[in-house]
């Protein structure tokens, strides 16, 4: 399996939702990444896990809020977000915590969230 | 910003061209990625070069790297519709991880 698992693929949420997303990899990859997406920009680093502790964490609001159960997932839980969190968001792997050590990261096909 | 430029922003050229796209950067890296992005999908990873290194290539990809530069390029050769998309270089500083503004390729047949 080389692939990053997202879902759901779409989510439209309120603004009083808690909603999460997931992000699932079996690849043995010990980092995991979170990334914001707008449209027309490049994707911007949320979240870093490096063997499922928080390594990095880019002064993301705390209304999003990552967490690693075990070396294979990463979720994200969403709450209380605004119109403009709207975005696609991504999850990478990678094989170690100093990033990619050949063949680069591994994206998910992404979550697309609309919050109204 | 960390960000570094990409150049040009968007590239139109007929199938079967070349296509070259530009990044600069402004601190030291370990290691640089180029990445390709389909419409509203995930990205997918083309080439990582390091930092010791100066060229590689994948199929008809080619990819170098200027560390006095502080510039890399990636060149698709023989250019096809299916190469339409946009394309990011991602550099690694430290812990840092940086994706470029990103140039959008289209490709007409």
């Amino acid at each position: 399996d080389t692939e990053v698992t997202q879902t759901p693929k779409h989510l439209v949420m309120g603004m009083t939702n808690k909603k999460s997303l997931k992000c699932e990899q079996h690849m043995g990859h010990r980092a995991m990444y979170w990334y914001k997406q707008k449209a027309k920009k490049p994707p911007e680093l949320m979240f870093v896990y490096s063997y499922e502790k928080l390594s990095i964490n880019e002064s993301v609001p705390s209304r999003f809020s990552p967490e690693c159960p075990n070396s294979s997932l990463l979720n994200l839980h969403l709450h209380a977000l605004q119109p403009e969190d709207s975005a696609l968001y991504l999850c990478a792997s990678s094989q170690g915590p100093q990033g990619p050590l050949k063949d680069g990261y591994t994206f998910g096909s992404g979550t697309r969230l609309t919050v109204v | 910003s960390q960000q570094g430029e990409e150049d040009p922003q968007a590239l139109s050229i007929q199938e079967g061209e070349n296509a070259t796209m530009n990044c600069s950067y402004k601190t030291s890296i370990n290691n640089l990625q180029w990445y390709r992005q389909n419409s509203g999908r995930g990205l997918v990873h083309l080439i990582l070069i390091r930092s010791n290194e100066r060229e590689k290539h994948s199929g008809r990809l080619r990819v170098t790297l200027d560390t006095s530069k502080k510039s890399s390029s990636l060149l698709i050769t023989a250019s096809r519709a299916a190469d339409t998309a946009s394309y990011f270089c991602e550099r690694q500083a430290g812990t840092a991880l940086i994706f470029g503004k990103g140039t959008t390729l289209s490709v007409s047949s």
